[in-house]
């Protein structure tokens, strides 16, 4: 149980176009979707968290025009990079909390989108 | 703000125990956990901890929690090649359901 997945898994786009990441909760509903960012040999930065139905909540210094985040449904959230360039460059990591016992309190990942913009 | 530390690199010998220390500093935490990352892979849930609890153990792998000292440990036991991956610890209060991450430890095992 608890499977997240993600599409596309490696994308590689030129620099002006956006760029679409799906993050699916396959056997659980998910209440609260994250989105994350990681850099090369470092640890996640929450770039974000989407509650079904309502807008999401952006961190700090995360610009909310550039990356759009939709949560229309219990089971997808999805991250839209906008007008790309190579510093958008990343892996891009979703998480998903669910309703009820362990699910409420425990994220579960998705295996990640490599982007590159050139 | 809330921090989490964990030394960046730990080697071990294959069959040998691994232990991966992490300290925090937010004494509101209720939730504290163990994520595996492999190469260009997302984190795999090793296991959790409440801060009511002191120890738990799971297989192979057993938690040490030290709420006075904010300190958290995972202990492998017969580490294996594939166990050579990055280990995050992280913790969250009850209702925030934000997660602070650890920097990350890098295990190699030596065959």
């Amino acid at each position: 149980g608890a499977v997240v997945s993600q599409h596309p898994s490696r994308v590689i786009c030129k620099s002006g176009t956006s760029v679409k990441i799906e993050c699916r909760s396959l056997d659980f509903q998910a209440t609260t979707m994250f989105w994350y960012r990681q850099f090369p040999k470092q640890s996640l930065m929450l770039m974000a968290t989407s509650n079904e139905g309502s807008k999401a909540t952006y961190e700090q210094g995360v610009e909310k025009d550039k990356f759009l985040i939709n949560h229309a449904s219990l089971t997808l959230s999805t991250l839209t990079v906008t007008s790309a360039h190579p510093e958008d460059s990343s892996f891009y990591i979703c998480s998903a909390r669910g309703t009820g016992g362990s699910f409420q309190e425990t994220q579960y990942f998705g295996p990640g989108t490599r982007l590159l913009v050139l | 703000g809330e921090d989490v530390e964990q030394s960046l690199f730990l080697s071990v010998r294959e069959g040998d125990s691994s232990v991966i220390n992490c300290t925090y500093t937010d004494s509101s935490s209720t939730y504290l956990y163990w994520y595996k990352q492999e190469p260009g892979a997302g984190l795999q849930l090793l296991t959790y901890i409440f801060s009511n609890m002191d120890m738990k153990q799971d297989q192979r792998l057993t938690v040490l929690l030290n709420k006075k000292d904010k300190h958290l440990s995972l202990r492998i036991a017969d580490t294996q090649t594939g166990d050579s991956a990055i280990y995050f610890c992280a913790e969250s209060t009850s209702g925030t359901y934000k997660y602070i991450f650890g920097t990350g430890t890098r295990l190699k095992v030596l065959a």
